[in-house]
């Protein structure tokens, strides 16, 4: 166990749809990363913030976005859903050059 | 463009014998590197760690080499078992950045009993 807890574990939508994803890091870590994995593909970097703060983006579509809340806590909003959004999203916590995951949410758009 | 290289999309090793698994940089700035384990389903697990100004790091089964001139690295498991199938995933970062990762498309090993 990681620390990272992400949710939901499974989401399925149709094409068009809007969904939040969330993601609650390890205590006392301030970084938190986005990824996406589709199908038989590496980590695809998405966005990164700190302490509530955008850091780094990544290929990050436009009908994304991210935010971090004072909690540290994190939602990616994924809106205006295509079929190829289907994939694994990561989230990811550190306090230094090592990040820990989450255990994923698993993304179908129908 | 790819930075971070992992050539071998798969590899079969025999149980208790040594597997390697290489990864390519193409970045110069990169001085931070990472392996990650990946079973089906779950997050990326961390495994283990090396700073560019080493060339060797060890833990347990588990030895990363660094070679900066060939920016080349690679993951020794000694001896592999048949719990290490998983996909191994290569990372790279600039520790004096905003610590971005980039991470190579992954390895999926496969230790036959």
């Amino acid at each position: 166990d990681s620390g990272v807890t992400q949710t939901p574990k499974h989401l399925i939508t149709a094409t068009g749809q809007r969904v939040t994803l969330r993601c609650s890091p390890r205590s006392g870590d301030l970084s938190v990363y986005w990824y996406q994995q589709s199908l038989d593909q590496g980590l695809q970097f998405l966005i990164q913030y700190y302490n509530g703060e955008e850091r780094a983006k990544g290929n990050i579509l436009e009908r994304f976005s991210a935010q971090q809340f004072p909690d540290l806590h994190s939602e990616l909003n994924l809106s205006s859903l295509e079929l190829g959004d289907s994939a694994l999203y990561f989230c990811a916590s550190s306090r230094s050059e090592t990040q820990y995951f989450g255990p994923g949410t698993r993304l179908l758009v129908l | 463009d790819q930075q971070v290289k992992q050539n071998s999309p798969s590899l079969s090793v025999q149980e208790g014998r040594i597997s390697i698994l290489n990864c390519d940089y193409t970045n110069s700035m990169f001085d931070y590197f990472l392996w990650y384990k990946k079973y089906p389903a779950e997050g990326p697990t961390f495994l283990i760690s090396i700073s560019s100004i080493k060339d060797k790091n060890e833990d347990g089964r588990f030895t990363v080499f660094l070679n900066k001139s060939a920016k080349h690295l690679s993951l020794h498991i000694v001896p592999s078992q048949p719990g290490d199938s998983a996909v191994y995933f290569c990372a790279a970062m600039n520790s004096g950045g905003y610590q971005k990762v980039t991470f190579g498309t992954g390895t999926k090993l496969q230790v036959i009993p």
